[in-house]
Order: C-alpha cells, then sequence, then structure tokens
C-alpha cells in the first residue's frame, strides 16, 4: 500500500521570504502522479502543483515550486515570496497513474501561517 | 479547470434520521467519484469510490450500510448518511476525476467540491 507522510505539522513564514514543505512518500510503483493540494479556512481543497513520476524536470506553477527526488522518494513543496493568501494547509498526494480515476493517498497535512 | 459542485454545504440533522448529500460534476461527466471524510486538523480520508452503474468500493472500516452510495449518472453521485449519530458529525468532501484529453482514458487531476459539514445532535 502507498503511503504519504508529512513530518512537519505546522510552519510559519515571514511574508515575501521563501518556505520548503516536506512529503516523503511509499510505493512499488513506477509509473505515478504526485500533488499538492492547498486548503485554506473555506475548507475548498485547491490543486497547486502536479508532479508526473516518469518526468526528471521539477515542476513550476508561478511562485510554486516542487523538488522531486524519485530515488529517496521524496517530493517538496517551495513557495517563494510568501503572500497572506498561502496561508492555509498543504496537502501532499499520491496517485498511480494507470487507471480511471484512481484514488488519491494524502499526507496529513502541513498548516503553514504566514507572518506579516 | 473544471467544477464540482457538492450540496448542502452544511447540515443539522436530528440523531437516528437520514441526511443525503450531493456531489455534481457541472462540466465534465465523471464515471468514478470519491467520498472523503475529514475531521478536524486532519487529513482526508477516503471513504469509498463511486462507479457510474455500479457498486461504490468502500474502504476498510467504513460502513456500508451507514454510508450509502449511489452513482445513478455520470454527473452525480449522493451519499446518505443513515440513522445518523453524533459521532457521524464531520465535513465530508467529494472529488471527481476529470477525464484525460485526446481520448486518452487515464484522468490526470481529481476536482473537489466544496465540502458538506454535517452536525448530528
Amino acid at each position: 500500500a502507498q503511503t504519504v507522510t508529512q513530518s512537519q505539522p505546522e510552519m510559519s513564514v515571514q511574508e515575501a521570504e521563501t518556505v520548503t514543505l516536506s512529503c516523503t512518500y511509499d510505493t512499488s510503483e513506477s509509473d505515478y502522479y504526485l500533488f499538492w493540494y492547498k486548503q485554506p479556512p473555506s475548507r475548498q481543497m485547491i490543486l497547486v502543483i502536479r508532479q508526473e513520476a516518469y518526468k526528471q524536470q521539477n515542476a513550476t506553477e508561478n511562485r510554486f515550486s516542487v523538488n522531486f527526488q524519485k530515488a529517496a522518494k521524496s517530493f517538496s513543496l517551495k513557495i517563494s515570496d510568501s503572500q497572506l493568501g498561502d496561508a492555509a494547509m498543504y496537502f501532499c498526494a499520491y496517485r498511480r497513474r494507470t487507471g480511471w480515476g484512481e484514488k488519491l493517498t494524502f499526507g496529513t497535512g502541513t498548516r503553514l501561517t504566514i507572518i506579516p | 479547470g473544471a467544477v464540482v459542485s457538492q450540496h448542502p454545504s452544511r447540515v443539522i440533522c436530528k440523531s437516528g434520521t437520514s441526511v443525503k448529500i450531493e456531489c455534481r460534476s457541472l462540466d465534465f461527466q465523471a464515471t468514478t467519484m470519491f467520498w472523503y471524510r475529514q475531521f478536524p486538523k486532519q487529513s482526508l480520508m477516503l471513504m469509498a469510490t463511486s462507479n457510474e452503474g455500479s457498486k461504490a468500493t468502500y474502504e476498510q472500516g467504513v460502513e456500508k450500510d451507514k454510508f450509502l452510495i449511489n452513482h445513478a449518472s455520470l454527473t452525480l453521485s449522493t451519499l446518505t448518511v443513515t440513522s445518523a449519530h453524533p459521532e457521524d458529525s464531520s465535513f465530508y468532501i467529494c472529488s471527481a476525476s476529470k477525464p484525460g484529453q485526446g481520448g486518452v482514458w487515464r484522468s490526470t487531476e481529481a476536482f473537489f467540491g466544496q465540502g458538506t459539514r454535517l452536525t448530528v445532535v
């Protein structure tokens, strides 16, 4: 079974600074997706970034980027120029690539606080 | 992006009654939807996978008779909490997988509903 681990229950960062959220996972599959989801106080789950395991290049979406280390099974999220609106719970998630509508396995989450 | 609508957003019901939560994919057809439960300050726990036209697949430990799932069409899945008790109070979230582009059968992204906060009194 796949597992996703987020070892940082809470993180804080000064506004405009950079913060990195950690995630490790365990799987025997070779083809899969990894995701970071954001859950603000509204509790609406929002996709932040997606990485396909077969791609060596790290995904980037504006101020968000990942450091994907496949051999180490590590998938960290870097948020640059942190903004107050980035305050939320962040969940790392895993999904097998093959299969129609494969389920997501979530980590326990990291609560990110932005200090003005 | 795609839109998944969940209704109601909040519901309060009396202990012993049943409550139905709807999850709709508004601009795409979803053969598979997922139902999650989230306790305060915790992660999302998958309850079941809802498959259009067939029985739902429940995760281990989830009571099938208490949490009834029906996926009668390609755009609608419902979760009915039967004989609700205070311990069923929680935040319930659905998601739907949008089909991949170009006829590829693999979906690449899950879209989430807004969630339903259920309070059983």
